[in-house]
């Protein structure tokens, strides 16, 4: 099964930030990942697909990037609105594996 | 507008059996692969199985052999067969079509 490592599980930054996520995918998955939003009491949100694709109706702040077993996940302006938990997915191969959360909170 | 409602969760005791049933509306379940997916209380998300629109289906390791993933489409409905449960299905299940629309999760409890 394809492991995906994401980091960090926690991250604490101030409204305006760049903020950074990463994912790194065991094994080459070329560009087969998805990156989701996902607020407490709520179904995740997907925001990116083939790791660089913007989901329509998702601000333009929010990118991705990578391939092959790296991958990263940017909000260029942190805004109130994005205090969530961010997941990334790979769907190359199933089992169609998550990585383990990074929880964004407000400084 | 797409919509996909789940149902069937609840509490069972370990062993037991339940069925999930998401029913959709808004497109056509059969054209579409769908899958489960399910998160433990305060966990990650966990993926679950999905069916592809040829019929293909896969499951996670963690329940393969106990749960199956079917639709009817006539009813144009997704279901999870879960049987054998552990105290470790214990989660919310939702159903998601292609990881862009999804349901609003049904909460699984197996315990004694």
């Amino acid at each position: 099964d394809i492991q995906m490592t994401q980091s960090p599980s926690s991250l604490s930054a101030s409204v305006g930030d760049r903020v950074t996520i990463t994912c790194q995918a065991s094994q080459d998955i070329s560009n087969y990942l998805n990156w989701y939003q996902q607020k407490p009491g709520k179904a995740p949100k997907l925001l990116i697909y083939d790791a660089s694709n913007l989901e329509t109706g998702v601000p333009s702040r929010f990118s991705g990037s990578g391939s092959g077993t790296d991958f990263t996940f940017t909000i260029s302006s942190l805004q109130p609105e994005d205090i969530a938990t961010y997941y990334c997915q790979q769907y190359d191969k199933p089992p169609y594996t998550f990585g383990q959360g990074t929880k964004l909170e407000i400084k | 507008e797409v919509q996909l409602v789940e149902s069937g969760g609840g509490l069972v005791q370990p062993g037991g059996s339940l069925r999930l049933s998401c029913a959709a509306s808004g497109f056509t379940v059969s054209s579409n692969y769908m899958s489960w997916v399910r998160q433990a209380p305060g966990k990650g998300l966990e993926w679950v199985s999905v069916i592809y629109s040829g019929g293909s289906t896969y499951y996670a390791d963690s329940v393969k052999g106990r749960f199956t993933i079917s639709r009817d489409n006539s009813k144009n409905t997704l279901y999870l067969q879960m049987n054998s449960l552990r105290a470790e299905d214990t989660a919310v299940y939702y159903c998601a079509i292609k990881y862009r629309d999804w349901g609003q999760g049904t909460l699984v409890t197996v315990s004694s």
